[in-house]
Formats: structure tokens, sequence, C-alpha cells
């Protein structure tokens, strides 16, 4: 049984442009969420996908967006990149509400640097 | 508003020696969730722990014990008999129940000395 996985691993990117990171959520999940990590510090919530909605979301500007299809995959797009964007981006899934409690799988996380 | 503290930012022991990590948080929700995940060098987020704010159980899973105290907005994760393979940087962290919008402390890195 696969756990949740993202592409691509590693990726570098100059200032100004945009970058798109992919993530499989778990088998049976059907809820994803995106997280920033910045270099030291713990994972921030971006926002949180459901029946390919946005359903919640942080304290992160518009630049960054996302999407849910109908396999419950996602991504997440980060408009006109600054230096402050590089970090690692980590995919959360979880099971249908009322099935294996509240329990939140991560995947490995896309390492984005920015220059 | 949602908060995790993880007071110690790095800690070091010797192997073979008990640790203990502290976690406190703040929520106004009677209903929530706390965890632990371990994270390694390669950056994936491993799951440790989940419990309920109903549950104020202690726990223990092998070399593993956590004390969760309501009282004192406590989850403190200890492990016993410390290995080198437990050096990692260990995130507490808190949602409100139903969603999964969860909020971390900054972690703690624990080395573990051969």
């Amino acid at each position: 049984d696969a756990g949740v996985t993202q592409s691509p691993t590693h990726l570098i990117k100059t200032r100004g442009q945009q970058v798109t990171l992919r993530c499989s959520p778990k088998s049976g999940h059907d809820t994803v969420s995106w997280y920033q990590q910045a270099l030291g510090q713990g994972p921030q919530f971006i926002f949180q996908y459901y029946e390919e909605e946005e359903r919640q979301r942080g304290n992160f500007p518009d630049r960054f967006s996302g999407h849910q299809f109908p396999n419950y995959s996602s991504e997440l797009n980060v408009n006109a990149l600054l230096l402050g964007d590089s970090a690692l981006y980590l995919c959360a899934s979880s099971p249908p509400s009322g099935s294996s409690g509240n329990t939140i799988y991560f995947g490995e996380g896309s390492w984005l640097t920015v220059v | 508003a949602q908060k995790v503290t993880q007071a110690q930012t790095e800690i070091s022991v010797v192997e073979k020696e008990d640790v203990t990590l502290d976690c406190v948080y703040e929520t106004r929700d009677t209903t929530y969730y706390l965890f632990w995940y371990k994270q390694p060098p390669s950056g994936e987020l491993v799951f440790l722990i989940r419990r309920n704010s109903f549950d104020e159980q202690n726990e223990i899973s092998g070399r593993y014990s956590w004390n969760f105290q309501k009282s004192t907005s406590s989850f403190n994760f200890t492990i016993t008999a410390s290995q080198v393979v437990d050096s990692a940087v260990y995130f507490c962290a808190l949602s409100p129940g139903g969603y999964q919008k969860v909020t971390f402390g900054t972690g703690t890195k624990l080395q573990v000395i051969p």
C-alpha cells in the first residue's frame, strides 16, 4: 500500500517564476492538505482540499493556489516566486471522516529552492 | 487560536539514557487531537501517536511513552533507553476534531550520541 507520494522531490526555481508541486494521497484517503516548512521551523498549514474544493486556508497569500482532481490527487501552485518561498512543501492526506479517526499521513515532501 | 509550544530546541543524550520531550498546547476547542511526529533528515513526517482530548490515559508503545495531562495542557513524550536511530526532529501538533488543519510546534531536535 503506497503512502502519500509527492513530486518532484527537489527543484530549483528563479525569483518570479511559477512552480507546480504534485501529490497523490494514500489509498482510501479523500482529503489533502499542503504545508510549508521553512528551515528550522515547524510545518505551516497552507490549505486543504476535499471534494475538489478548498475547504480551509491558512495565512498564505493568493500566490499560493491549489487543485484537487477527481482521483483525489492534488497540485500546489505558487506564482511569482520569492526567495522566502524556499522551503520543504509537505502534502498530507487523511481518510474519510469517521474512519480511522483523525490520523494524518505525510509524504516526504518537495524541497523548493528559489534563487 | 491554537498554539503548540516546544520549549526545548535541541537535546543531546548519550545512548541508553531516557529522554523526555516537552509539549504544551493552547486551544479553546473542547474536542481536539494531539499528535507526535518524527522527522528524520529525509524530511518525511512519521506519525507516532494520536490522542483525543477525551482520553487522558497514558500510553506506552515499546520504548515510547506519552503523558497527556489536560489540567496542565501538556502532552509529553518519553523515549526510554534511547538509541542512535532515535536521532531526529520531533514535532508535537494539535488539530481540532473533524478537520485536518494541524498546528505544529517548532520541534525539538534530539541527538543521541553513541
